[in-house]
């Protein structure tokens, strides 16, 4: 079983332009969740999706931040108008129904220039 | 809220040497608690769990025990190997249902010289 792929690996943005992340669960897994993890820093929770839905979103900055979970395809974390501030390592992890624990992606380190 | 508190690092040790990192937490009721290490330029691994006071979650030679009296969840190896130096980080997810998001520690680095 596959794990919980993300890409790309390593994004570099000036600032001002548009950076999307994307994040395909482990097969069977309909949970999603995106943290942020700065530098010397733990990770930080941004937002909990499930298929279509938004469950969480308590996490998320309020402006040029969104995600999404179509019903088909990957998960996309979408940041508008990058400002040096947002470079940091994005992880996205997966779970199945009913479970507590959460399994990672390898991550997305954006670096903002 | 719910927080994780975990002490202060780096830590470096000796090959074999005995480890402990501790970790404390804030929740109300009986959360899950989670050990999860990340090794360089990685994700994280989830490491081992307990989801009940009194638990004791293991593996690849780790233990941690929930201490609901003392709301910790220390992590312990009783001889750690250079293939064990990595950032380690205690985290929880609220009590009353499944799929939440996790809570972190902000991780402590573990450096283990042969």
């Amino acid at each position: 079983n596959a794990g919980v792929m993300q890409n790309p690996r390593h994004l570099v943005r000036r600032r001002g332009q548009e950076a999307r992340l994307r994040c395909s669960p482990m097969k069977g897994h309909s949970h999603v969740y995106w943290y942020r993890q700065l530098p010397e820093e733990g990770l930080k929770f941004m937002v909990y999706l499930q298929k279509e839905n938004i469950i969480d979103e308590s996490g998320m900055p309020k402006e040029r931040f969104s995600a999404e979970f179509p019903k088909e395809g990957p998960s996309i974390l979408r940041i508008q108008q990058v400002v040096r501030g947002d470079s940091a390592a994005y992880f996205c992890a997966s779970s199945p129904e009913g479970a507590r624990e959460q399994y990672f992606g390898p991550g997305t380190r954006l670096t903002v220039t | 809220g719910d927080s994780v508190t975990q002490m202060e690092g780096p830590v470096t040790l000796s090959e074999e040497a005995f480890l402990t990192i501790n970790c404390t937490y804030t929740a109300t009721g009986y959360p899950s608690l989670f050990w999860y290490v990340q090794y360089p330029g990685e994700g994280l691994q989830l490491l081992l769990k307990a989801t009940k006071a009194d638990d004791k979650g293991s593996n690849k030679g780790f233990e941690a025990t929930y201490r609901k009296e003392t709301t910790s969840f220390h992590l312990e190896k009783g001889s750690v190997q250079v293939s064990d130096s990595a950032v380690y980080f205690c985290a929880l997810s609220a009590p009353g249902g499944a799929n939440s998001k996790l809570t972190f520690g902000k991780g402590i680095t573990l450096s283990v010289r042969p």
